[in-house]
């Protein structure tokens, strides 16, 4: 049972436009959200993160929105930069003590094309 | 400053060899994790430490999976009698602390192919 979907596996978008990767979930325990990148041959890094109490979050070129009501959320990357070619994963937790893990989608593969 | 270092980073074991994969956190993060990725799919929890206690074991597929970290600091991941489902990137995590505002920061992953 995949709990954090991501039923975009690959994603291409010219530079300079705006990059949206979307993200569902479907457990309703889970009420803080990151998004997570991935160069070939290393590990994910954080990216960006929402506490369920938000709508939204900037940070820089990257603003993640959430819609609690849908368990939806997306990142957006304003302008985008061959830089951000990567996997990017999404992830959710439960925030009560001691529940620690991530549970992480299957990734989308975003291109950027000159 | 170094990151999270794994070790070996790749590793290829004969079905039914036990292998033992490492994992060194930054130096004073006191959580540590290990998840594996199979191929096309994300990363998935396998186990968790606090310190040099293992408090959450929950993702670990049998019983021939074993993690330890005996002195809170380099933690070691065994799987013993490997079968070819095992074979995936084995990626190893550490935060400073627990609790929500404490960013896993991943090692690169040691793949593991199981022929």
């Amino acid at each position: 049972d995949q709990q954090v979907k991501q039923n975009s596996p690959s994603l291409s978008v010219q530079e300079g436009r705006i990059s949206i990767l979307n993200c569902d979930y479907t457990n309703s325990m889970f009420d803080y959200f990151l998004w997570y990148k991935k160069y070939p041959a290393e590990g994910p890094t954080f990216l960006i993160s929402i506490s369920s109490i938000k709508d939204k979050n900037e940070d820089g070129r990257f603003t993640v929105f959430l819609n609690k009501s849908a368990k939806h959320r997306s990142l957006h990357i304003v302008p985008s930069q061959p830089g951000d070619s990567a996997v990017y994963f999404c992830a959710a937790r439960i925030s009560n003590f001691g529940n620690e893990k991530l549970t992480f989608g299957t990734g989308t593969r975003l291109t950027i094309i000159p | 400053g170094a990151g999270v270092s794994q070790s070996p980073r790749y590793k290829v074991a004969k079905r039914g060899q036990d292998v033992a994969l490492r994992c060194d956190p930054i130096s004073g993060h006191v959580s540590l994790f290990w998840y594996q990725q199979a191929l096309g799919q994300g990363p998935e929890f396998l186990t968790y430490f606090q310190n040099e206690a293992q408090l959450d074991k929950s993702g670990l597929p049998s019983d021939r999976f074993f993690a330890e970290r005996p002195e809170g600091s380099v933690s070691t991941l065994k799987i013993q009698r490997t079968q070819q489902e095992d074979s995936a990137v084995y990626l190893c995590a550490s935060a400073l602390d627990r609790g929500l505002h404490y960013e896993q920061y991943f090692g690169p992953g040691t793949r593991l192919t199981v022929t």
